[in-house]
């Protein structure tokens, strides 16, 4: 399978608990994203990363959400002191970053999405 | 800030009957435009995008979309619809990336399409 993988595919944790998520990008990527999906809604954008530099970030990422891609391959968004408001599907996608530059559009490609139920 | 609408919630149809999902945004600017679809028990997958050129973009499995500029608008058609496309339909717009640089894509609250047999 050559798609975009995370792991775990869902997660159950108490309130107050640290959890952290994992996204695997298609391979030669350089663009990874992750988004936050609630029951009939449609994905929410959390952050982007190009390579290792974290260049977006929205304001739905709180102090308490992190996110790192630390060698420009996977990258991990952990949340800690998990409240009940943080139950969500969350989504990560990748993009290819053609050589046209940093203007030029480019498809994301998303996983299957981690399930978090905080209890 | 961007916003994306799907007024259609709920689409119900009968196999062979044409569809016509609603997207508008709000966004003055250039835009990339796509909708992707999300099977029973999958991910999401991208049908169409919309880049610039041609304002009617064809997709895979038949679908198409038609971006109009003038009307903030990006529905997405099928002339004959078949069970199999039963899914939950999103319209994402991506605007400002020549502007600014932003990538985030911003979604509409999707369409969810039952094709009856």
């Amino acid at each position: 399978d050559t798609g975009v993988s995370q792991n775990p595919r869902h997660k159950i944790t108490k309130r107050g608990q640290n959890v952290t998520f994992r996204c695997d990008p298609i391979s030669e990527h350089n663009r990874l994203y992750w988004y936050r999906q609630t029951l009939g809604q449609g994905p929410e954008f959390l952050t982007y990363f190009q390579n290792e530099a974290q260049l977006e970030k929205s304001r739905l990422l709180s102090d308490r959400f992190s996110a790192e891609r630390p060698k420009g391959s996977f990258s991990t968004l952990e949340i800690q002191r998990t409240e009940q408001g943080d139950s969500a599907m969350y989504l990560c996608a990748s993009s290819l970053g053609l050589a046209g530059g940093p203007r030029v559009a480019d498809t994301q490609y998303f996983g299957p999405g981690t399930r978090l139920t905080v209890l | 800030a961007q916003s994306v609408s799907q007024h259609n919630h709920h689409v119900i149809l009968s196999e062979a009957a044409s569809l016509e999902l609603g997207c508008n945004y709000s966004y003055g600017g250039t835009v990339n435009l796509f909708w992707y679809v999300q099977y029973p028990g999958q991910h999401l997958q991208l049908l169409l995008k919309y880049f610039s050129g041609d304002p009617l973009v064809k997709g895979i499995k038949g679908f198409e979309a038609e971006f109009i500029k003038s009307k903030f608008s990006f529905n997405l058609r099928k002339p004959s619809v078949q069970w199999s496309d039963t899914a939950e339909y999103f319209c994402a717009v991506n605007g400002g990336l020549i502007r600014t640089g932003r990538r985030a894509l911003t979604f509409g609250s999707g369409t969810r399409l039952q094709v009856q047999p």
